[in-house]
């Protein structure tokens, strides 16, 4: 089992990113998907997860109306849009697979390396 | 300020035991299982503990969890260099509608 995230990079204040995440090695519209951050330095954050259909979507509240979680089960991928980044959104942005279908549980045992973004001016 | 707490380290030479505390709340470890996780430097982090005291396969029998009301704790028994980490505790929060993380614990052998 596999996750590789891409879409990663250097964006200005106010500015926009979309992150991907391709997942081989399972069934990937099984399962619950999840982003991840870490800031330099802190520790985790979860900032949104969505089940196997798209159906049920959380968020953490600090990203809010600014982030997008989707994913396309024929590709087998799941994506972040990221708009109005602001610098305290600076962090590595792990791409992670839920041992559930459905939202409520956040058992993570696939994750992918990381992909990084950079907020700055 | 994360939702759950862990002391920020915890440390033990080799062979001796040690424990890592996740304390909680009624919204998330009091009504929802606690996971555990080991982050190595420069790799990803890796599931340790699910439902509170399942082992997924590979990890080793030394790494043991528990629950009790809103608190968890991370039991490694023969401590070993390569335990040398940062372990995370989470679980669902009911009230927050998401995971929620414990702020890591930084273990020294």
């Amino acid at each position: 089992m596999q996750l590789v995230e891409s879409g990663g990079g250097l964006v200005q204040p106010g500015g926009s990113l979309r992150l991907s995440c391709v997942a081989s090695g399972f069934t990937f519209d099984d399962y619950v998907m999840h982003w991840v951050r870490q800031v330099p330095g802190k520790g985790l954050e979860w900032v949104s997860g969505l089940s196997w259909n798209g159906d049920n979507i959380g968020y953490v509240d600090s990203v809010k109306g600014r982030f997008t979680i989707s994913r396309d089960n024929a590709k087998k991928s799941l994506y972040l849009q990221m708009n109005s980044l602001t610098i305290e959104d600076t962090a590595l942005y792990y791409c992670t697979k839920d041992i559930s279908p459905i939202m409520g549980n956040g058992h993570m045992d696939v994750w992918g390396q990381g992909t990084a973004v950079i907020v700055s001016s | 300020q994360s939702v759950l707490t862990q002391p920020p380290s915890a440390s033990g030479t080799p062979g001796q035991g040690v424990t890592i505390s996740c304390s909680g709340s009624s919204s998330n470890i009091g009504l929802n299982t606690v996971d555990w996780y080991q982050h190595l430097p420069g790799t990803a982090p890796k599931l340790l503990i699910n439902s509170n005291n399942y082992r997924p396969s590979g990890v080793p029998d030394r790494f043991s969890g528990s629950k009790s009301g809103t608190s968890a704790s991370l039991a490694i028994s023969g401590l070993l260099s390569e335990d040398e980490a940062d372990y995370y505790c989470a679980a669902w929060d009911d009230s927050l509608n998401g995971v929620v993380f414990g702020g890591g614990t930084k273990l020294t052998v």
